[in-house]
């Protein structure tokens, strides 16, 4: 069964660092993803992505972040300059269209901790 | 706006117990309710979906009605196993926000022998 996958599980890395989180998405979705979840807060929409570019982000998703699809395959979230706060799992999704009947397929995760 | 609010956990159960997990939301527009599950150490998996009003999705013993007029969409399962130890998300999308998902905060089950 097709699935998309994360790497890596877990990365720790230091505060002001520039991290790079990494997914591939189903082969043939066309919609791309990210989410976070800070621990023991709700899953959070970050960015849409879609013919190679950004359609919606939320306000959590400002000048820190940004999203690239750089070969057709992978989907990357790139954080500049890491905060304290940024330690959250961080989610890749896809979907193959838009519309009521919809499914989006998640991986498996990224654990980023900041310290 | 769009949001969903879910019953806090932990839940814990033993095995063959009614399992209910309550989720209630708010909506600008005619959302596409969900059910996602989270087994430990995976990534979230679709439990089931229902599209509009009065439909009822269903998966692994597991069933949900869209209810519009209590704006509702309620977990039950009539006898958990250990194996649905998991958290459950609820979770709306709106074609009219780009079909983004809005998530609860999901509810961790343990069932226990």
């Amino acid at each position: 069964e097709p699935e998309v996958t994360q790497t890596p599980s877990h990365q720790v890395t230091q505060m002001g660092q520039e991290v790079i989180l990494r997914c591939v998405p189903i082969s043939n979705h066309l919609y791309f993803y990210w989410y976070r979840q800070i621990l023991g807060q709700k899953v959070e929409f970050l960015v849409s992505f879609y013919n190679n570019e950004i359609s919606e982000k939320s306000e959590i998703f400002d000048d820190q972040f940004s999203v690239e699809r750089p070969d057709g395959s992978n989907f990357t979230l790139k954080i500049r300059s890491t905060k304290l706060e940024d330690s959250a799992m961080y989610f890749c999704a896809s979907s193959g269209d838009r519309g009521m009947n919809t499914e989006a397929f998640f991986g498996q995760g990224t654990r980023l901790t900041v310290v | 706006g769009n949001s969903v609010t879910q019953m806090e956990g932990p839940v814990t159960l033993s095995e063959e117990a009614f399992l209910t997990i309550n989720c209630t939301y708010t909506a600008t527009g005619y959302p596409s309710l969900f059910w996602y599950v989270q087994y430990p150490g995976e990534g979230l998996q679709l439990l089931l979906k229902a599209t509009k009003a009065d439909d009822k999705g269903s998966n692994k013993g597991f069933e949900a009605t869209y209810r519009k007029e209590t704006t509702s969409f309620h977990l039950e399962k009539g006898s958990v196993q250990v194996s649905d130890s998991a958290v459950y998300f609820c979770a709306l999308s709106d074609i009219n926000t780009g079909n983004q998902f809005y998530f609860g905060t999901g509810t961790s089950l343990t069932v226990i022998p």
